[in-house]
């Protein structure tokens, strides 16, 4: 069965820490892998697109690692700010552009 | 450039009743796609249009879901009768047309409809 777990289920840190989500996948064929950002209220919004052959992706304050080994993958923060306060998103990309969504992680930055 | 537009944001109608919500891409996107999150649960596909054709709408829960995309640019998505567990956020979100299954989809800020 094409599932994407997500953990934790929510999350709560201090501004300026860092903190690292997780995401293991049963999906085939796999074609790439994603993280998505959304704010309360809003659409997601793509953070980075990982393929089988990329082990790291970054995007300002955000780096995404991929294992396809152990189909895991993680989406580490750092220096966390207020605006980092939304729900992450690991997404798994099946041949022919079909999307599989995990629940998400709560993220929630405290000052 | 303006993004993914999706009417109405909200949606409050009573069961048996018929809903129509639309989605206008991003110009110049052939891909467009809809989503759907029910309450607690993980977004899931609905269905993948290619300009004006319906490229796979294996997600699609029932008939009594109706997808149209004429002429290739905006979509409309009807429920016709509506079910209580129709409510939820339904998301459209596009992207261009290349290849490499790659491509960044670009979401809306999705229809929340609530059927009492």
């Amino acid at each position: 069965k094409n599932q994407v777990e997500q953990s934790p289920q929510s999350l709560i840190i201090l501004e300026g820490k860092n903190c690292t989500l997780q995401c293991n996948y049963t999906v085939s064929p796999f074609s790439n892998l994603r993280w998505y950002k959304q704010d309360t209220g809003r659409g997601p919004v793509s953070l980075t697109i990982m393929t089988f052959s990329e082990n790291t992706k970054s995007n300002g304050r955000y780096t995404a690692t991929l294992d396809a080994d152990t189909k895991q993958s993680s989406l580490h923060i750092t220096a966390s700010q207020l605006s980092d306060s939304a729900s992450y998103i690991c997404v798994v990309s099946r041949y022919g552009n079909k999307l599989v969504f995990g629940a998400g992680t709560i993220l929630r930055v405290k000052s | 450039e303006a993004g993914v537009t999706q009417f109405p944001s909200h949606s409050v109608i009573e069961k048996g009743q018929t809903v129509t919500l639309r989605c206008d891409p991003i110009s110049g996107h052939d891909n467009l796609y809809w989503y759907r999150r029910v309450m607690g649960k993980e977004i899931k596909f609905l269905l993948h249009f290619v300009k004006e054709s319906k490229q796979d709408e294996s997600g699609m829960p029932n008939n009594r879901f109706l997808a149209e995309r004429t002429g290739g640019t905006y979509s409309t998505l009807k429920v016709q009768p509506a079910e209580l567990e129709d409510s939820g956020v339904y998301f459209c979100a596009s992207s261009s047309l290349r290849t490499s299954g790659r491509e960044t989809q670009y979401f809306g800020p999705g229809t929340r409809l609530l059927v009492l």
